[in-house]
């Protein structure tokens, strides 16, 4: 499964657009590539998940250029409820493996 | 439609007590994780099952893990005896099934936060 580097935080303002990037440069042909969000004192959710080029849903957008060795998350208007951490992680096969995250944090 | 449900919440115990999680994934759901969390860190796999067959071990520590899903729906992880170390929080994830082309989205309890003391 694909190492996956984040950094470690990054700080927005309500209704700006953030952007989340990822490494993952030995993702393997089978990998997706998958976000999950986690608030405090919960388990983590879903948000999206791609193969490559970009991937919208009712959440956010995911950017994947054609090596694969990267990926964006893309979340349109943040507010403050936004304030989570977000894992990027190769998933195959029934396998993911979590990262440590970027925790981003959200001000008014 | 009910979440994956753990139980209990919170459990406080001293050190070489023995303690067991439960928990009830999503009806329909093949696969069953079971996670560690560390504070401050991602979550850790510790056991997935299909079915009633754990396809991945790897990461448990069978010293003193063990875990079960008799029937294919509930499952139940177990440490004994349990270490300062333990400490941690324990998720249980189900999803439909590996196979499926959503490649697994998972879907997370609220998890057991263990302190050993």
């Amino acid at each position: 499964l694909a190492k996956t580097t984040q950094p470690i935080s990054m700080d927005s303002y309500e209704g700006q657009e953030v952007n989340i990037t990822c490494s993952h440069n030995n993702i393997a042909t089978n990998d997706y590539i998958t976000w999950y969000q986690q608030f405090p004192s919960q388990g983590p959710r879903f948000i999206i998940q791609g193969y490559k080029t970009k991937v919208t849903n009712e959440v956010a957008s995911l950017f994947i250029p054609a090596d694969r060795k990267s990926s964006t998350l893309s979340l349109p208007r943040v507010s403050l409820s936004d304030t989570a951490v977000y894992y990027c992680l190769g998933t195959n096969a029934g396998k993911s493996t979590f990262g440590d995250g970027t925790t981003l944090t959200v001000k008014p | 439609e009910a979440g994956v449900v753990q139980s209990p919440r919170y459990k406080i115990i001293e050190k070489k007590q023995p303690v067991a999680f439960w928990c009830n994934p999503i009806s329909g759901h093949n696969t069953l994780y079971w996670y560690r969390q560390n504070l401050g860190q991602g979550p850790e796999l510790l056991i997935r099952y299909e079915n009633e067959e754990a396809v991945d071990d790897s990461q448990l520590p069978k010293d003193r893990f063990s875990a079960e899903r008799l029937k294919g729906v509930d499952s139940t992880l177990k440490i004994q005896p349990a270490e300062l170390g333990d400490s941690a929080v324990y998720l249980c994830a189900s999803s439909l099934d590996w196979t499926s082309s959503t490649h697994n989205e998972q879907f997370f309890g609220p998890g057991t936060r263990l302190t050993v003391l």
